[in-house]
C-alpha cells in the first residue's frame, strides 16, 4: 500500500547537536508538510512544501530548516537542538487531485537533552 | 492566521452515551473543516470533514455540524463504544491554500 514513512522513529539527541529527520512517501502527492504535536497544543505546522525546491514557512519555522530535493521526501533539520523541541514530529502529503486530506506518518519522537 | 479553538480538553463517557465535541474558528475564509482522530501511540487519520456550503454531514455514528454565521463546528459521536477512545482534532483552512490549522485537541475515554 501506498504510505508516508518517517525515519528515525525515536531519537534522543543532546542540546547544540544537528539533526535531520526525514519523511518519505509512496503516494506520489506533491504536498508535503511538517508538524509538531505538543501536549495540549495540537498539531503544529512547521514547513510545508508544494513542489520539489518549493519551500513555506508555518507557523512555528524558527529553529528548523527543511529541505525538498524529490517529490517523495521532504527532510527537516534542527541546525542546532534545543530542549524545548523536544516533542512528537509528524511528517504528512496531501494531493489536491484526491481533495484536502492529508495523510500523516507514523511520527517521530525526538528527544532534546 | 487561522486561530481554532477546541472544547473541552477531555472528555470522558459512558460506554453508548453520545458525545460532543465543539470548534470554533477566527477567518470567515475559511471553507474546509475536517477532523482526525488519533488513537494511542498512532498517528492521526481522517474520521470527517465539512465545507462551508454544507450545514451537516454523517457517516454512521459521527457527524459534525458547521455554524458558519458563529463561526464554530462540532463533531458528534453517537452510541459511544471502547474504540471511540482517542484524541479528536478539529481543524479548518481555506481549502485554496492547501494548509490547515489545528485544535488543541479532544481526549475522549469511553468508559465500559
Amino acid at each position: 500500500d501506498a504510505d508516508v514513512t518517517q525515519t528515525p522513529r525515536n531519537r534522543i539527541t543532546k542540546t547544540g547537536k544537528r539533526i535531520m529527520l526525514e519523511c518519505s512517501q509512496t503516494k506520489g502527492h506533491d504536498r508535503m508538510y511538517w508538524y509538531r504535536q505538543d501536549p495540549g497544543l495540537g498539531l503544529r505546522l512547521i514547513y510545508y512544501s508544494f513542489d520539489v525546491k518549493d519551500i513555506n514557512k508555518g507557523e512555528i519555522s524558527d529553529g528548523y530548516s527543511v529541505s525538498r530535493q524529490a517529490q517523495a521526501k521532504f527532510s527537516l533539520s534542527l541546525e542546532s537542538a534545543i530542549p524545548n523541541q523536544t516533542a512528537l514530529y509528524f511528517c504528512a502529503t496531501s494531493d489536491p487531485e484526491g481533495g484536502d486530506e492529508q495523510f500523516f506518518g507514523p511520527g517521530t519522537r525526538l528527544t532534546v537533552l | 492566521g487561522e486561530n481554532v479553538e477546541q472544547h473541552p480538553s477531555t472528555l470522558s463517557v459512558q460506554e453508548g452515551d453520545s458525545a460532543v465535541i465543539k470548534c470554533t474558528y477566527s477567518d470567515s475564509a475559511s471553507n474546509y473543516f475536517p477532523w482526525y482522530k488519533q488513537e494511542l501511540g498512532k498517528r492521526p487519520q481522517l474520521i470527517i470533514d465539512i465545507r462551508s456550503n454544507v450545514g451537516e454531514k454523517k457517516d454512521q455514528r459521527i457527524a459534525v455540524t458547521l455554524n458558519k454565521t458563529a463561526k464554530h463546528f462540532s463533531l458528534h459521536i453517537t452510541e459511544t463504544q471502547p474504540e471511540d477512545s482517542a484524541v479528536y482534532f478539529c481543524a479548518a483552512s481555506i481549502s485554496s491554500d492547501y494548509k490547515l490549522s489545528f485544535g488543541a485537541g479532544t481526549t475522549v475515554t469511553v468508559r465500559a
